[in-house]
C-alpha cells in the first residue's frame, strides 16, 4: 500500500525558513520510475507545483520559486525534504507531497501524480 | 513556462447530468495531460493520465480526450460524490503546471 505523509510546522513567521518532510511507504525512492513532488494550494486558489526530486537525485523547481526552494531525499529513511526560505504570508497554503510516476521513458518523459499525501496547512503570520 | 487555461471556472449541474471541462495549453504538449479531482480535506485523486487513459479504480463515467493544445474531461451521469474541483496538469516539460481549476457544484 502506497502512502505519503507530510510533516512540519503549522505556523511560521515571516522571513523564516520552512522545512517540510514527506515520509513515504509502499515504494522505494530508488525506483527509477518514481520521484516525489511538492505541490501547494493557497486557500481558495489553484494548485501550484513547487519542486520534484528523481530517483537519481536530479532536482527540478518552479521557475518563480527556485531561488527559495531546495528539495532533497534520504532513500534510507524514505523521506523527501523541502525547504523554503524567506516565508511570506502569501505562502500560506496546504502543502502536499505526491509520488511522481514516470509512465514514459526516463526522468523527463511523461509523468503523473498518482498518490498524494493528505496535505499539511502551513500558515505564515507574525 | 507552459500555461494551462481551464474553462469554465465553475459550473452548476444536477445528479445525472453530463458535464465537460476544457483545458487549453499555451503550446503543444502532445498528450502529456493529466486530470485530478480535489475535495476539501482529502488527498487529491488522479483520474486521467496521458489525456485519455483512466487511472486504476476510477469509474468509467470519467473520460478524457484531446491532443496538442486542447483537452477535455467529461463526466457522464454525475453522481453526488463527483461534486468537487477538477484540475488539469501538464508533464510535457518542467516546470510542471496546473490549470486554475473548475469547481463542479450541485444545482
Amino acid at each position: 500500500q502506497v502512502t505519503l505523509k507530510e510533516s512540519g510546522p503549522v505556523l511560521v513567521k515571516p522571513t523564516e525558513t520552512l522545512t517540510l518532510t514527506c515520509t513515504v511507504s509502499g515504494f522505494s525512492l530508488s525506483n527509477s520510475k518514481m520521484g516525489v513532488s511538492w505541490i501547494r494550494q493557497p486557500p481558495g486558489k489553484a494548485l501550484e507545483w513547487l519542486a520534484r526530486v528523481f530517483s537519481n537525485d536530479e532536482e527540478s523547481y518552479s521557475t518563480y520559486l527556485k531561488t527559495r526552494l531546495t528539495i532533497s531525499k534520504d532513500t534510507s529513511k524514505s523521506q523527501v525534504v523541502l525547504t523554503m526560505t524567506d516565508m511570506d504570508p502569501l505562502d500560506t497554503a496546504t502543502y502536499y507531497c505526491a509520488r511522481t510516476y514516470n509512465y514514459g521513458v526516463g526522468n523527463h518523459g511523461p509523468s503523473n501524480f498518482d498518490y498524494w499525501g493528505q496535505g499539511t496547512l502551513v500558515t505564515v503570520s507574525s | 513556462d507552459i500555461q494551462l487555461t481551464q474553462s469554465p471556472s465553475s459550473l452548476s449541474a444536477s445528479v445525472g447530468d453530463s458535464v465537460t471541462i476544457t483545458c487549453r495549453a499555451s503550446q503543444s504538449i502532445s498528450n502529456y495531460l493529466n486530470w485530478y479531482q480535489l475535495k476539501p480535506g482529502k488527498a487529491p485523486n488522479l483520474l486521467i493520465y496521458a489525456a485519455s487513459s483512466l487511472h486504476g479504480g476510477v469509474p468509467s463515467r470519467f473520460s478524457g480526450s484531446g491532443s496538442g493544445t486542447d483537452f477535455t474531461l467529461t463526466i457522464s451521469s454525475l453522481r453526488p460524490e463527483d461534486f468537487a474541483t477538477y484540475f488539469c496538469q501538464q508533464s510535457f516539460t518542467s516546470p510542471l503546471s496546473f490549470g486554475q481549476g473548475t469547481k463542479v457544484e450541485i444545482k
